[in-house]
């Protein structure tokens, strides 16, 4: 089944702890994306990946670190996380070009 | 600014009634404009989207849309709701040489 998985889905954590939300998609997509969502303001994006080892970063990229090593795998890495960082997080991804982005189950982050 | 603007944040129908979800964007260049549905708890999948050509287009589980380009406008319209379908709605858009710029959402109850 194609799909886009993310892991946890469900996190609560601790400021400055380090943590990885991870995304993987089984579609052999060339692009990969993270969105924060937050009631009130839609999806934004925090950062993309047109390919492997092609990073490039959207709206909202500050406290957050990604990284394409492998061409399903587009992990999403918070170093030191705060409050503000409370969010809903999703992994997308599509072929390049089609814009028809497939979106993972969602990751819930509590940071207090 | 440039921006994507749904200006129903809650919308309530009975079920069997018509619908309509405005959406409206302030680009230079007519984007490329899609509409996804948030399911409680899930991810986001497409509904349908407009590139160019005929400005009905149709997409899936009833849902269509209608591009007006004099209103710089994407609105999303089903004949007949079904309880089923209350979810949370996004209107999106690709500005030209751009990433995905997400609307706000829209909320839609259904009552019984």
């Amino acid at each position: 089944e194609a799909q886009v998985t993310q892991n946890p889905r469900y996190l609560i954590t601790v400021t400055g702890k380090k943590l990885t939300v991870t995304c993987s998609q089984n579609m052999n997509h060339e692009y990969m994306s993270w969105y924060r969502q937050d009631p009130g303001l839609g999806l934004r994006q925090i950062y993309y990946s047109m390919n492997v080892e092609v990073t490039d970063k959207g709206d909202v990229p500050e406290g957050y670190k990604v990284s394409r090593k492998e061409k399903r795998n587009f992990p999403l890495i918070l170093e030191s996380p705060s409050p503000n960082q409370t969010s809903l997080y999703f992994c997308a991804s599509s072929c390049q070009g089609s814009y028809e982005q497939y979106f993972g189950p969602g990751t819930r982050l509590t940071v207090t | 600014a440039q921006s994507v603007t749904q200006p129903d944040i809650h919308i309530t129908v009975s079920e069997g009634a018509s619908l309509e979800l405005r959406c409206n964007y302030s680009y230079g260049a007519t984007p490329y404009l899609f509409w996804y549905v948030q399911s409680p708890g899930q991810g986001l999948q497409l509904l349908l989207k407009y590139f160019s050509g005929d400005t009905l287009v149709q997409g899936i589980k009833g849902f269509e849309a209608e591009f007006k380009r004099s209103q710089s406008s994407f609105n999303l319209r089903k004949p007949s709701v079904h309880w089923s379908d209350a979810a949370e709605y996004f209107c999106a858009v690709v500005p030209w040489g751009q990433n995905f710029v997400f609307g706000p959402g829209t909320r839609l109850s259904v009552l019984p």
